[in-house]
């Protein structure tokens, strides 16, 4: 499995993009990067994954670098309720893949 | 996206005593499911992977007679937590997983905390 690599902590001011980074540089071609967050005492909850192109949902953007080494998830107008830990897991999906669960970025937002 | 419950949220036990913590995807069908173990500050662990009908698979380390796992439906896994001690006290969370949902991942319940006195 790709092991990952992402900064312990940051933080980012209220109303402003937070973009948080990850490596990867030993994924394989058929492993989706996968990207969640924990907020305090609450169970982990999904945000985005992408193969090669960069993707866009509701909750964030996804940019994956053209050699996919790395990536970066980015909330474009981060809030408090944005503060947990992100987890950047990178697996070929499907029913019976287990998730890998690192240390993660905790990412504080403050007013 | 997919809404996973965990029943109860907390929960309080004297040591000795048997826990047990249910699982449910409300709005799929989960063909697998799993169950995670996190203490303070770390990060969640796997502890076992299920599929519905058959026994459940266990990581290295976690005692299968200690953590009992039924998956019997579709929509339900439990999670026995048998002859509780205080080293077994932690946040439990489950997760599913469907091909017939919208996204390929896994959904998380909202966790239980287990408290063992």
């Amino acid at each position: 499995d790709a092991k990952t690599t992402q900064p312990p902590s940051m933080d980012c001011a209220e109303g402003r993009a937070a973009n948080l980074p990850c490596n990867h540089s030993t994924i394989s071609g058929n492993e989706y990067v996968y990207w969640y967050r924990q907020i305090h005492s609450q169970g982990p909850q999904y945000i985005i994954h992408g193969l090669k192109n960069n993707e866009t949902n509701e909750m964030a953007s996804l940019i994956i670098t053209e050699d996919r080494k790395s990536s970066t998830l980015i909330l474009p107008h981060a809030t408090l309720r944005d503060t947990a830990v992100y987890y950047c897991i990178v697996h070929s999906g499907g029913s019976n893949y287990k998730l890998t669960f690192g240390k993660g970025t905790l990412l504080t937002v403050n007013p | 996206g997919a809404v996973v419950s965990q029943h109860p949220s907390r929960v309080i036990c004297k040591s000795g005593t048997s826990v047990k913590i249910e699982c449910r995807s409300l709005d799929f069908q989960a063909t697998t499911m799993f169950w995670y173990r996190q203490f303070p500050k770390q990060s969640l662990m796997l502890m076992a992977t299920s599929n519905e009908g058959s026994k459940a698979t266990y990581e290295q380390g976690v005692e299968k007679d200690k953590f009992l796992i039924n998956h019997a439906s579709l929509t339900l896994s439990t999670l026995t937590v048998t002859s509780a001690h205080p080293e077994d006290s932690s946040f439990y969370i489950c997760s599913a997983w469907s091909d017939r949902a919208s996204t390929d991942t896994q959904y998380f319940g909202p966790g239980t905390r287990l408290t063992v006195l």
